[in-house]
């Protein structure tokens, strides 16, 4: 079974400091990792994902497999970051692409 | 709007009804994807549909049933409905069936049973 536990379910953080939003996952294939966002009124959005090693909004997540962990950091907090953020993961094998979600974190981000 | 579109947003009904829940994917996305979303579970994936056909299926209950039209269209069913089933239901929509697909998720139907 494939799992994603995200421990914290409320983050705050001042402006300017850095941001580190924990998730650790379960699952005995390769996985693909995500992490989505949700800002306020809107929807449920990608925000990286592991496969494409890319920063967006200053964002990174490195896939630790010997931990089972998909941290998503960055290094100075800005207002516009609150939001919350879901980690989410991908089986490899076929009829397991869904994507199984971790209960989110909150992110606030303090002036 | 080019995105997933979901109808109804808001949706009251009463215990023991029925409730048909609509999805629209994005332009040229191929697979559907239901989610719901609950205080207690958080988002669940409940079911996925590839080109008209069920592909996957997830923590549906048997009163849930989906499917995709020919149009790419999806209606998630929700019959004999009971308190626990207020929830809100995400459809999402990717462009193939598999490996790491962006999914894009739609706005979401808020469905509460009184």
């Amino acid at each position: 079974a494939q799992r994603v536990t995200q421990p914290e379910k409320l983050l705050s953080v001042f402006k300017g400091a850095p941001v580190e939003l924990k998730c650790n996952y379960s699952y005995s294939g390769s996985p693909e990792l995500f992490w989505y966002v949700q800002y306020s009124r809107q929807r449920l959005q990608l925000l990286l994902r592991h496969i494409s090693r890319e920063s967006i909004k200053g964002f990174t997540a490195d896939l630790n497999k010997g931990e089972t962990s998909f941290h998503l950091k960055k290094p100075f907090a800005q207002e516009e970051d609150s939001a919350m953020y879901y980690c989410a993961l991908s089986g490899s094998g076929a009829g397991s692409y869904q994507l199984t979600f971790g209960k989110g974190t909150k992110l606030s981000v303090i002036p | 709007d080019s995105g997933v579109t979901q109808t109804p947003k808001h949706l009251i009904t009463a215990t023991g009804q029925r409730v048909t829940l609509r999805c629209s994917p994005r332009s040229g996305d191929l697979s559907v994807y239901w989610y719901q979303q609950s205080l207690d579970q958080g988002l669940q994936f409940l079911i996925q549909y590839y080109n008209g056909e069920e592909r996957a299926k997830g923590n549906i209950l048997e009163r849930f049933s989906a499917q995709q039209f020919p149009d790419l269209h999806s209606e998630l069913n929700l019959s004999s409905l009971e308190l626990g089933d207020s929830a809100l239901y995400f459809c999402a929509s990717s462009v193939y069936g598999g490996g790491a697909n962006e999914q894009f998720f739609g706005p979401g139907t808020r469905l509460t049973v009184l």
